[in-house]
């Protein structure tokens, strides 16, 4: 089965507010870890990596969080906007073959 | 810079027909990787290419399915003889080597197949 799993299918969020998303990953081997927005009916859109020597690492809006020792991965939207909308993937990157979680549908309450 | 383009963007197939998928890296990219998604599922693994070698094709059915990149052209992704449960889309990704090994890989907007 898959080695990296989400916490929750679906989350739905005030616009403006800001969204977490959160991913678990199982495998100690994984040294880097991409966060994927995929629209509906459109490729899987890169957002932001992290290696597994950071914990931290900020982007325009967005913010990946790395705690190695529990395994776990999140990725947080400021300011949540409505083009958030979509499926949110983590992935992690071992001998450079992306294994994907199912993914996490963020919907914005208006 | 173009990016990861694939075509067709949609392929309707008769069982026991034959399935191209075809995917052009981006430009200066070495290394083509495949994906299959069901609907409202994730990206599963198929197959990791380098031009004219195959790295990884651990997520490859072994039967009727197949990959190449060859040194001139696009990714090929070939499915024989298809049966309904070929019905997916298809993504493919590519990148580049990088100094530090670290790879971000950019996709395709994917390949739609269904099966009649």
């Amino acid at each position: 089965g898959e080695s990296v799993g989400l916490h929750l299918p679906t989350l739905s969020v005030q616009e403006g507010d800001n969204s977490i998303i959160n991913c678990a990953y199982s495998n100690s081997a994984s040294d880097y870890f991409i966060w994927y927005k995929q629209e509906s009916g459109k490729g899987p859109q890169f957002i932001i990596d992290i290696r597994s020597n950071m914990d931290k690492r900020q982007g325009q809006r967005v913010t990946v969080l790395l705690n190695k020792t529990v395994k776990h991965l999140s990725l947080q939207i400021a300011a949540t906007q409505p083009g958030d909308s979509a499926v949110y993937f983590c992935a992690e990157n071992i001998n450079e073959k992306l294994t994907f979680g199912t993914g996490t549908r963020l919907t914005i309450i208006p | 810079n173009a990016g990861v383009m694939q075509n067709p963007r949609h392929l309707v197939r008769r069982r026991g027909q034959e399935a191209r998928l075809r995917c052009s890296p981006m430009k200066g990219h070495s290394h083509v990787y495949w994906y299959r998604q069901l609907p409202e599922e994730g990206l599963k693994f198929m197959v990791y290419l380098q031009k004219e070698n195959i790295i990884d094709e651990s997520g490859m059915p072994k039967e009727r399915f197949s990959a190449e990149f060859p040194k001139e052209g696009p990714s090929i992704l070939r499915i024989q003889q298809v049966v309904r449960g070929d019905s997916a889309a298809y993504f493919c990704a590519s990148s580049r080597r990088q100094g530090s090994g670290y790879t971000e890989a950019f996709f395709g907007q994917g390949t739609r197949l269904t099966v009649v």
